[in-house]
């Protein structure tokens, strides 16, 4: 597609409950970030995939999250056990590291809330 | 390592007014540098970077931004602001160089209200 896209837009769970979310990069694109955003406030980082270099998850809060990416392509944000404090919305982007155009472009975002 | 400073949490400017978004960073290689802007309820929008070339760059909705090596800042200014420019806006680099870790850092955002 044209941008990356993210599903489902909405997700409401109950707590104890696993949520998986879904990113549809940018075809091409090599890097892809996760991100957790509160109302109101900055972007959390979570994990970033660039290539075929091993995942940065230093930002990923508990074991409870997890992420894969296959590739180049589709990535996918786990989060097991949900709990309340992890209602936000996630977001995700991607960019085309070592050229120019390296500007990172973000999907619209998950909303996750835990009732 | 690598951050990014914004050091106002929000910035209050009246319509027709100029304004700044300041930013300041610390790469160890040479900076990629990046503006981007969250209206309420929206996703993240890119405005413009510095890669190389001109220290002055324009990008969207008649914003520019200075890069300025010497005081390793990227200021994010418009002559006239608009009351439609109130949104979040958030600074981000990451480093160019070849071989270093090309994770974007993100500053914390600054609020911009534009009051008419």
């Amino acid at each position: 597609g044209a941008g990356v896209s993210q599903s489902p837009s909405n997700k409401v769970t109950e707590k104890g409950k696993d949520v998986e979310l879904r990113c549809d990069p940018i075809s091409g694109h090599t890097a892809l970030y996760w991100y957790r955003q509160r109302l109101g406030q900055g972007l959390e980082f979570l994990i970033y995939f660039q290539g075929n270099s091993a995942p940065d998850k230093s930002g990923l809060p508990s074991d409870r999250f997890s992420a894969e990416r296959t590739g180049e392509s589709v990535s996918t944000l786990t989060i097991q056990r949900t709990q309340q404090e992890d209602s936000a919305v996630y977001l995700c982007a991607s960019s085309l590291e070592g050229t120019r155009n390296t500007e990172a472009f973000f999907g619209q975002g998950t909303r996750l809330t835990v009732v | 390592a690598q951050s990014v400073a914004q050091p106002e949490d929000q910035v209050n400017v009246a319509e027709g007014n100029p304004l700044t978004v300041k930013c300041t960073y610390s790469v160890s290689g040479n900076p990629y540098l990046f503006w981007y802007v969250q209206y309420p309820n929206r996703g993240l929008q890119f405005l413009l970077k510095y890669i190389t070339g001109d220290n002055l760059v324009k990008g969207s909705y008649g914003f520019e931004a200075e890069f300025n090596k010497s005081q390793t800042s990227f200021h994010l200014k418009k002559p006239s602001a608009l009351v439609s420019d109130s949104a979040l806006y958030f600074c981000a680099v990451r480093d160019g160089s070849a071989g270093n870790n090309r994770k974007l850092i993100w500053g914390l955002g600054t609020s911009l209200a534009v009051n008419p």
